[in-house]
Order: structure tokens, then C-alpha cells, then sequence
């Protein structure tokens, strides 16, 4: 079953509205997660690396006012998208590290299942 | 700073047939772990092998397994006997062993699997 839930799933939204994410790990304890975006038929590209009890880390040409991270506790991380406009429409996605997963430390990172925006 | 280069943008194999996807990197740092994804049209990231600098065997995963080349930088993975349901992207990523654990990943190869 899943580790880390993302919700929600699909969201369509007006311009100039807020919406917020959620990146949840379900059965261990996160302090950092990280937050992709992905646009049609592209790579993943790292927006930010989220950081329990500290500031998010924004990769560069990020608008940290545009999209804010907050690592609420040691389970959640939000992303919101703040006044957004038709091009931030993409998939998001979030993962977090859990290490030592049946005895071998890969620092395998668990994927959330991803939010599609459309922002008309 | 790392890089991931996959340079077969699409591909078409016949249904039980091995494939194999390139993928090849670059990195300074000595300690560092290689990945495999898969991405369904659903969109979500399905971890399939790992294998990192200091492993002296190819890893396998079932019907899956990467071609570690260390020398020439390479991490291809193989898929043997192709079903339908490996149709999907696939991303080949990687990421330091000590320090920030984000992952950079390669353009992907979209594999489709012909009945």
C-alpha cells in the first residue's frame, strides 16, 4: 500500500485563487520531503526540498512567494500554489526518504500518487 | 552536480521480448545510488531497482535488472520477458549517498509494449 499520500488528486481552480496540497507519509515519520513538478511529457523537476521545523530549500528560479512550503509536523508537508495563473496548471508531486527499508538503507524515496492542477 | 542523460525518447518492443533502456550519468561525488522508475498514464512514481556506487553486483528485481557499468558511467535497466502492463515512462535518477537526498532525474523513456 501506499506510504505517502498526496491530496488531492485533481484540483481545477480559477486564476487568482489559492490552492493547497498536502503530502502526507502514512506509516513513518519525514522531516524532509521534496516537491516536484512535472509538466506533459516531462522530466521531474525539484521546486523545493521541505524541511520539519525550518524554512523550505527552493531550487533556483522557484518563487518562494508563489509557492509556499510549510512542514506543519513530522507527517505533513503543504504546497500552495498562491494567485495562480493557466501556467501553473502541471502535476505535482511530493516524496519523502525513509531509510533503513528491510534492513538496507537505499534512501529509497516513496512517491505520492501526484495532483494534476488545472488552473482555468 | 549531478546528471542524467536517457537518450532513447520512445520505444517499441514486442510483447515478451527483453528491452533494455539506457540511461547514463555524470557526478564528482564517489558515493552516490542510481534509480529506476516507472510512471504509468495514472501519473504516480513506482520505484522499481537501486543500485548504488559501492555495490559490486548488478541489482536485481524480479523480471528486472540494471546493467551497472561504473567505468563508463552507465545504468541501464533491463526488463526480461516484456508484458503489456510495462507499457509506461520510465525515469532513471540519481542522487548523493551523504547529504540532501533529492533525486535528479534523467527525460524519461516512454515504453510501449506491442501484442
Amino acid at each position: 500500500g501506499a506510504v505517502v499520500s498526496q491530496h488531492p488528486s485533481r484540483v481545477i481552480c480559477k486564476s487568482g485563487t489559492s490552492v493547497k496540497i498536502e503530502c502526507r507519509s502514512l506509516d513513518f515519520q519525514a522531516t524532509t520531503m521534496f516537491w516536484y513538478r512535472q509538466f506533459p511529457k516531462k522530466s521531474l523537476m525539484l521546486m523545493a526540498t521541505s524541511n520539519e521545523g525550518s524554512k523550505a530549500t527552493y531550487e533556483q528560479g522557484v518563487e518562494k512567494d508563489k509557492f509556499l512550503i510549510n512542514h506543519a509536523s513530522l507527517t505533513l508537508s503543504t504546497l500552495t500554489v498562491t494567485s495562480a495563473h493557466p501556467e501553473d496548471s502541471s502535476f505535482y508531486i511530493c516524496s519523502a526518504p525513509r531509510a533503513g527499508t528491510s534492513g538496507r538503507n537505499t534512501g529509497e524515496l516513496f512517491f505520492g500518487e501526484g495532483s494534476r492542477l488545472t488552473v482555468l | 552536480a549531478q546528471k542524467i542523460t536517457q537518450t532513447q525518447p520512445g520505444m517499441f518492443v514486442q510483447e515478451k521480448e527483453a528491452v533494455t533502456l539506457d540511461c547514463t550519468y555524470d557526478t564528482s561525488d564517489p558515493s552516490y545510488g542510481l534509480f529506476w522508475y516507472k510512471q504509468p498514464s495514472s501519473g504516480e512514481m513506482i520505484f522499481l531497482i537501486y543500485q548504488g556506487s559501492y555495490d559490486q553486483q548488478n541489482a536485481t528485481e524480479g523480471r528486472y535488472s540494471l546493467n551497472f557499468q561504473k567505468a563508463r558511467k552507465s545504468a541501464n535497466l533491463v526488463i526480461s520477458a516484456s508484458q503489456l502492463g510495462d507499457s509506461a515512462m520510465y525515469f532513471c535518477a540519481m542522487r548523493v549517498l551523504f547529504g540532501n537526498e533529492k533525486l535528479t532525474f534523467g527525460t524519461g523513456t516512454r515504453l510501449t509494449i506491442i501484442p
